[in-house]
């Protein structure tokens, strides 16, 4: 199946400090990739549909000026945690399908971020 | 308001038995439903996709059934392994098809 990779696979932050984590799409174009969120022992929250080349979806109770997504290419999207904080200390994984809706996402292996 | 419930009880269940998972959806029409495993500290991993207009779908020892009148899927693995446990998640299209919504998954402990 395809492949996305997500980098880094963990990360310590301290207080107020930002961090970016990549998600890139190997062996295929990925117009539409969307950023989860996931607690311990709960499901994964979808937390922004982001679209290359326009600003990203986000749903409702996620700050857009918090957790700031950038698609510049059909096989890479951002997500920059700003000014993080204990409490945004979770696990985000991305996703991406590469045709068509009735086919399924391949996930990163996720980016575990821990703020101190 | 739309909701997807997974068991959240753990199921264990013994080598060589069937395990049996419960997905049930409310306000949702979905034309598709898809199941995926997810192992502690990774991404999930999908498994099998079921359209609405297909009762079963099979795939080695695994099997999906969907009940669009129940709005219920049944997820089955049979002659169960220890390389079997793990979390198995539904999941539903949403937002025009567009949006992937997950369920809270049910964690599977197949034991020697």
């Amino acid at each position: 199946g395809a492949v996305v990779s997500q980098h880094p696979s963990w990360v310590i932050c301290k207080s107020g400090t930002s961090v970016k984590i990549e998600c890139r799409s190997l062996d295929f174009q990925a117009t539409t990739m969307f950023w989860y969120r996931q607690f311990p022992k709960q499901s994964l929250m979808l937390m922004a549909t982001s679209n290359e080349g326009s600003k990203a979806t986000y749903e409702q109770g996620v700050e857009k000026d918090k957790f700031l997504i950038n698609h510049a290419s059909l096989t890479l999207s951002t997500l920059t945690v700003t000014s993080a904080h204990p409490e945004d200390s979770s696990f985000y994984i991305c996703s991406a399908r590469d045709s068509g809706v009735n086919t399924e996402a391949f996930f990163g292996q996720g980016t575990r971020l821990t703020v101190v | 308001s739309q909701k997807i419930e997974q068991n959240s009880e753990a199921l264990n269940i013994q080598e060589g038995k069937t395990a049996t998972l419960t997905c049930n959806y409310t306000n949702y029409s979905p034309a598709y439903l898809q199941w995926y495993r997810q192992d502690p500290g990774r991404g999930p991993v999908f498994l099998l996709l079921i359209r609405e207009n297909e009762k079963e779908k099979r795939k080695e020892r695994l099997k999906v059934t969907f009940d669009t009148t129940l709005k219920q899927s049944l997820f089955h693995i049979t002659a169960s392994q220890p390389a079997d446990s793990a979390t198995y998640l539904c999941a539903l299209l949403s937002g025009g098809y567009n949006k992937l919504i997950f369920g809270a998954g049910t964690r599977l402990a197949v034991h020697p």
